[in-house]
This record gives structure tokens, C-alpha cells and sequence, in this order.
């Protein structure tokens, strides 16, 4: 597509539950970020994709956070149990091979209850 | 270890002024990547710049222009005759050679005002 894409764009869940946030980079975009926004912490770095493969997966907060993309394109990002903490927005960006900086998504806004 | 230190939090400016936001970096290595970013109210961050730790000159892009620095670790940014649109939230992020990931600043939040 033109742009990154992620979906939803607001998400309310409970506490405790499973949440899935989906991000569709950029066509040919062989790398892929996550990100995350809140208001304490600023924008922190979770997990990056080359291709199918997170060679740093540093970032994500607990064993509750993980992280797949499939086909070298679509990537899901799945927080279990999620806690109250875990509100924030989910940026997504992507790139082509190289480093030349990202395209980031709109994001995801994640309201846990 | 990376860091980024943006220190205004906040600038309010009218339009037509111009404004620099400033950052300053840390980093061990002497090849890295300085970036800057804009969010806007709509929440998308827009790539502004990219600048690596061997290219000091200055760019101008128009209204915006970039003075790097590397003798004070300082990579400003400088909107000439500010416009409302101008008005989001500004950050300043650094990568290490080889390593894929952003540190970001916390954010300049400049607000334009007519």
C-alpha cells in the first residue's frame, strides 16, 4: 500500500484479556518496528523484523508481549493478560533494506480497563 | 548507552517567528544516524531528516534547517517564520551503526499560535 497501515486504530480491552494489533508495512519494506507511546515512558523501541526473523527483540516488556510477521509483510503484536500498564498507542513503521529511516503508521491506541 | 535529551518541553511561539528546538545526543560510537520527526495532532509521525555522524554540514530544507554539531553532541532543528501548521510535537532520535532501533528524545511540543 501507499503508507503503513495498522489496524485497529483505537482499541478498549479488559484487564486480563488477549489483545492482537496488526500493522501491513509498506510494499517491498523488508524491515518492520514496533514501537510504543505513553505518556510516562515515551517512544520506546519493542521489537524490530528483517524479513520473518526479530533479530532484536530487546525491547518488549515482559513475556506477556510478543511479536510475529509472516510472509515478510503483515506483522501481529499480541499482548496477553494485558494490565492497566499496558495502555498506550502502538506505532508500526516499516523501511526498505538499509537504514534510511522509518514510515510509522497512525498507530494504535490501546485503553485497558 | 544512547540517550537523547530534548529539553523544552514546550514553546509557544506567534507566527512568523522563528523557532529552534534543540537536542543533544549520547553515544560510544563514532558512526551513527541522527534523525528528527514530526507528529502532528494526528498522531502520525512524518520523517523530517536524516543526518549521519560523518556529515556535518548544515541543510536547509526550505523554512526548516539543521545545524549539527558533533564538537557539542547538538543536532538543532530551526523552523524559519513559523506557521500554524508548524504546530506538533517534535522529535529528535539517534541510531547506532548496525543497530536497527531509534532512541527518541522525549519531544519539543511547539505550538504556533496566529
Amino acid at each position: 500500500g501507499a503508507g503503513v497501515s495498522q489496524s485497529p486504530s483505537n482499541k478498549v480491552t479488559e484487564k486480563g484479556k488477549d489483545v492482537e494489533l496488526r500493522c501491513d508495512p509498506i510494499s517491498g519494506h523488508t524491515a518492520l518496528y514496533w514501537y510504543r507511546q505513553s505518556l510516562g515512558q515515551g517512544l520506546e523501541f519493542l521489537i524490530y523484523f528483517q524479513g520473518n526473523s526479530a533479530p532484536d527483540k530487546s525491547g518488549l516488556p515482559s513475556d506477556r508481549f510478543s511479536a510475529e510477521r509472516t510472509g515478510g509483510s503483515v506483522s501481529t503484536l499480541t499482548i496477553q493478560r494485558t494490565q492497566q500498564e499496558d495502555s498506550a498507542v502502538y506505532l508500526c513503521a516499516s523501511s526498505l533494506e538499509g537504514f534510511y529511516g522509518y514510515t510509522f503508521g497512525s498507530g494504535t491506541r490501546l485503553t485497558v480497563v | 548507552a544512547q540517550k537523547v535529551t530534548q529539553a523544552q518541553t514546550e514553546i509557544s511561539v506567534v507566527e512568523k517567528e522563528d523557532v529552534t528546538l534543540d537536542c543533544v545526543y549520547e553515544t560510544r560510537d563514532t558512526t551513527y544516524y541522527l534523525f528528527w520527526y514530526k507528529q502532528p495532532p494526528s498522531g502520525e509521525l512524518v520523517f523530517l531528516i536524516r543526518r549521519n555522524s560523518f556529515d556535518e554540514q548544515n541543510e536547509i530544507s526550505g523554512r526548516y534547517s539543521w545545524n549539527f554539531q558533533k564538537s557539542t553532541s547538538s543536532f538543532n532543528f530551526t523552523i524559519t517564520a513559523s506557521q500554524v501548521v508548524d504546530s506538533a510535537v517534535y522529535f529528535c532520535a539517534l541510531s547506532e551503526a548496525g543497530f536497527q532501533k531509534l532512541v527518541f528524545g522525549t519531544g519539543t511540543r511547539l505550538l504556533v499560535s496566529p
